[in-house]
């Protein structure tokens, strides 16, 4: 199955710990990653292979795994990651790639 | 500095057709695969189609699959997107990214694809 479910939005004040999770079966066996998506912006990744930081991404953003299920963790939330996040992978060859539903962060 | 710059976009009355392109600089485009993804407005982002490094593979979704095309420049830098007999569900934005490839001979996970560096879109609107 290729659908990954996120919760649509997560609300944290600036300075929490905000985790959004993503879940489906594929997770068990394929690498997650993490964009994210400020308004009128395109995305930008933030997590790749599950837990692994881009460069010149803030040491703030991080990622894990457990099972079928993958999660981004922002500590320490600043204004600016008010954004909309998006999980991602692929079938083994890259012959699909499916998204997540998506969740928007809002910073209180 | 890596930069994609999407064009092409722009309006067109249903059933007819559109070409996107999408100009690659700052990296070597010919040894990389490369993805188009839309987003609807207020929707989120959807796959479209995926070109490997020489065009020996090309990958669909569904709901493209026979109607969308695409193609690629490696002398140019440039990835296309033919776009045929369009719908009003075909109205997005749509980006243009390059391929991570993590490739994994051995471990508890498989090789698996993400999209590294993206343009800033173009807009679709189809609409009579």
């Amino acid at each position: 199955s290729y659908e990954l479910t996120q919760p649509p939005s997560v609300s944290v004040s600036p300075g929490q710990t905000a985790r959004i999770t993503c879940s489906g079966d594929a997770l068990a066996k394929q690498y997650a990653y993490w964009y994210q998506q400020r308004p009128g912006q395109a995305p930008v990744l933030v997590i790749c292979k599950d837990n692994e930081r881009p460069s010149g991404i803030p040491a703030r953003f991080s990622g894990s795994s457990s099972g079928t299920t993958v999660t981004l963790t922002i500590s320490g939330v600043q204004a600016e990651d008010e954004a909309d996040y998006y999980c991602q992978s692929t079938d083994r060859i890259g012959s699909v790639y499916f998204f997540g539903t998506g969740t928007r962060v809002t910073v209180l | 500095e890596v930069q994609l710059v999407e064009s092409g976009g722009g309006l067109v009355k249903p059933g007819g057709s559109l070409r996107l392109s999408c100009a690659v600089s700052g990296f070597p485009f010919s040894i990389n695969s490369m993805t188009w993804v839309r987003q609807a407005p207020g929707k989120g982002l959807e796959w479209v189609s995926a070109i490997n490094d020489n065009s020996a593979y090309r990958y669909y979704a569904d709901s493209v699959r026979g109607r969308f095309t695409v193609s690629r420049d490696n002398a140019k830098n440039s990835l296309y997107l033919q776009m045929n007999s369009l719908r009003a569900e075909d109205t997005a934005v749509y980006y243009c990214a390059r391929v991570r490839e993590d490739v994994v001979l051995v471990g508890a996970k498989q090789s698996t694809y993400g999209l590294d560096v993206w343009g800033q879109g173009t807009t679709v609107t189809v609409s009579s």
